[in-house]
C-alpha cells in the first residue's frame, strides 16, 4: 500500500536557525497537505499543495511538491520557539483519504 | 470557522466495557469524517473513513466489528470500541471534511481527540 515517509525524525535547533523536513511518497500524488500538531494537540492544517512543482509560502514557512509529485518539503526560516511540534505531510494519490507521513519532531532551544 | 467537537477527552474504564466516542462539526457539514488513531510519538493511523449514510470503509487490519462507526447526519460520526482491552488503550482523533469543491481537496479540520485508558 501507499508509503508516505518524512525525514528527519527529529531535529533540534538553536532558535533562529533554518530547519526543513522532507515527504516522500512510495505513490505519486494527486494533492498533499501540511499539518502542525503541538505536544498534547490535534493536528492543524497549515496548506495544501496541488500543481507540480508548486511553492507557497506562509510567512516564515515555505511549502514545496515535487516536479514528480511524489515528494514535498517545509522549510521554516528562523525558527522561534512558537514552531516547537510535530509536522506531518498527508498525501492523497486520487483517492478520497489521506496518508499521513511519518512525522518530523521538531525542538527549538532558546 | 470548521471547529470539530470530539468528546469525550479523556476516558478511563474497565477491561470489558464499550466506549462510545462523538465527533461533530459544529459550523460546518462534513459529508466525510475520519477516525485516525495516535500512539505516543508516532504517526496518525487512518483506522476508517465514515460518510454519512453509509457504511463506514475500514482500512487493512482494522476490525470493523471491534470498532463501530456510525455516520448518522452530516455533522456527527461515533466511534464505539466495543469490549475494550488495554491493548485498545490510545489516542483516537477524528477529522471531518466539509462539503464542496473537488472531492479530496478539501483541509480536514480535527477534533481534540480522546485518550481512552483502558484498566
Amino acid at each position: 500500500g501507499q508509503q508516505v515517509m518524512q525525514i528527519p525524525q527529529y531535529q533540534h535547533v538553536q532558535e533562529g536557525e533554518d530547519f526543513t523536513t522532507y515527504c516522500n511518497s512510495s505513490t505519486t500524488l494527486s494533492n498533499i497537505q501540511w499539518y502542525k500538531q503541538r505536544p498534547g494537540g490535534h493536528p492543524v492544517f497549515l496548506i495544501q499543495l496541488v500543481k507540480s512543482g508548486e511553492v507557497k509560502k506562509q510567512k516564515r514557512l515555505t511549502f514545496q511538491f515535487g516536479e514528480a509529485k511524489k515528494n514535498s518539503s517545509l522549510h521554516i526560516t528562523a525558527t522561534q520557539t512558537t514552531d516547537v511540534g510535530t509536522y506531518f505531510c498527508a498525501g492523497a494519490s486520487g483517492t478520497y483519504k489521506y496518508i499521513f507521513g511519518t512525522g518530523t519532531r521538531l525542538k527549538v532551544l532558546a | 470557522g470548521a471547529v470539530v467537537s470530539q468528546h469525550p477527552s479523556r476516558v478511563i474504564c474497565k477491561s470489558g466495557t464499550s466506549v462510545k466516542i462523538e465527533c461533530r462539526s459544529l459550523d460546518f457539514q462534513a459529508t466525510t469524517m475520519f477516525w485516525y488513531r495516535q500512539f505516543p510519538k508516532q504517526s496518525l493511523m487512518l483506522m476508517a473513513t465514515s460518510n454519512e449514510g453509509s457504511k463506514a470503509t475500514y482500512e487493512q487490519g482494522v476490525e470493523k466489528d471491534k470498532f463501530l462507526i456510525n455516520h448518522a447526519s452530516l455533522t456527527l460520526s461515533t466511534l464505539t470500541v466495543t469490549s475494550a482491552h488495554p491493548e485498545d488503550s490510545s489516542f483516537y482523533i477524528c477529522s471531518a471534511r466539509g462539503l464542496g469543491g473537488p472531492s479530496g481537496n478539501q483541509p480536514q479540520h480535527f477534533g481534540d481527540g480522546t485518550r481512552l485508558s483502558i484498566l
